[in-house]
């Protein structure tokens, strides 16, 4: 079956400017994750949603949102981008069971502010 | 709250041998699970091997075995018979189980393995 499709890999963007990154889970996950990485402070748990709702926050400013859709895609939304916002952004899916299921994650959003 | 650490910022191993990537945790939850992730030059995050903490045997697949000492709080990821596409960076991370985040992982800063023929 069809991995974790993220979209677009590689953008480029400048300060100031907002952008919104794609995740499709794979069929029939409802859970998804995303996680910031960049090379001074690894990976970085953003939020989770799950059925619509966000089920978790990590410790970033309000400037980063996200939402999920019916069908459990999800998008994620950075505005007034920073120069620090460059990174690679990860979206993971997995079907639930909290005491089972890796994630599975996509090849990941490469944005790069200018 | 949850801690990841790996103390090889990066390892070199000769093809066919054996290889030894160290993790170590700390967390006040009783249940937890423990992953190893394996990330090419690509980008993309793949999954090797799960261990949860009561689970009472070492988890294993294929060549990828984990190593874990819950008194000792490791869990070290055991590559046998290294091959030079295993050349990537490794993350060891930890997720609570029994909670209702089935996507929260925390991760260590990785180690940087490099396969030499």
């Amino acid at each position: 079956k069809a991995g974790v499709t993220q979209t677009p890999r590689y953008l480029i963007k400048t300060r100031g400017q907002q952008v919104t990154l794609s995740c499709s889970p794979i069929s029939g996950h409802r859970s998804v994750s995303w996680y910031q990485q960049t090379p001074g402070q690894g990976l970085q748990f953003l939020f989770e949603y799950f059925s619509e709702t966000q089920r978790n926050k990590g410790n970033f400013p309000g400037r980063f949102s996200g939402r999920q859709f019916s069908n459990s895609r999800s998008e994620m939304n950075v505005s007034t981008l920073e120069l620090g916002d460059s990174a690679l952004y990860l979206c993971a899916s997995v079907s639930g069971g909290a005491n089972t299921g890796e994630l599975f994650f996509g090849e990941g959003s490469r944005l790069t502010v200018l | 709250a949850q801690k990841i650490t790996q103390t090889q910022p990066g390892m070199f191993v000769q093809e066919k041998e054996a290889v030894t990537l160290d993790c170590t945790y700390d967390t006040s939850d009783q249940s937890y699970g423990l992953f190893w992730y394996k990330q090419p030059s690509s980008g993309e995050m793949i999954f090797l091997i799960y261990q949860g903490s009561y689970d009472e045997q070492n988890a294993t697949e294929g060549r990828y075995s984990l190593n874990f000492q819950k008194a000792r709080k490791s869990a070290n990821l055991v590559i046998s018979a290294s091959q030079l596409g295993d050349s990537a960076m490794y993350f060891c991370a930890m997720r609570e189980l029994g909670g209702t985040s089935y996507g929260k992982l925390t991760f260590g800063q990785g180690t940087i393995l490099t396969v030499h023929p």
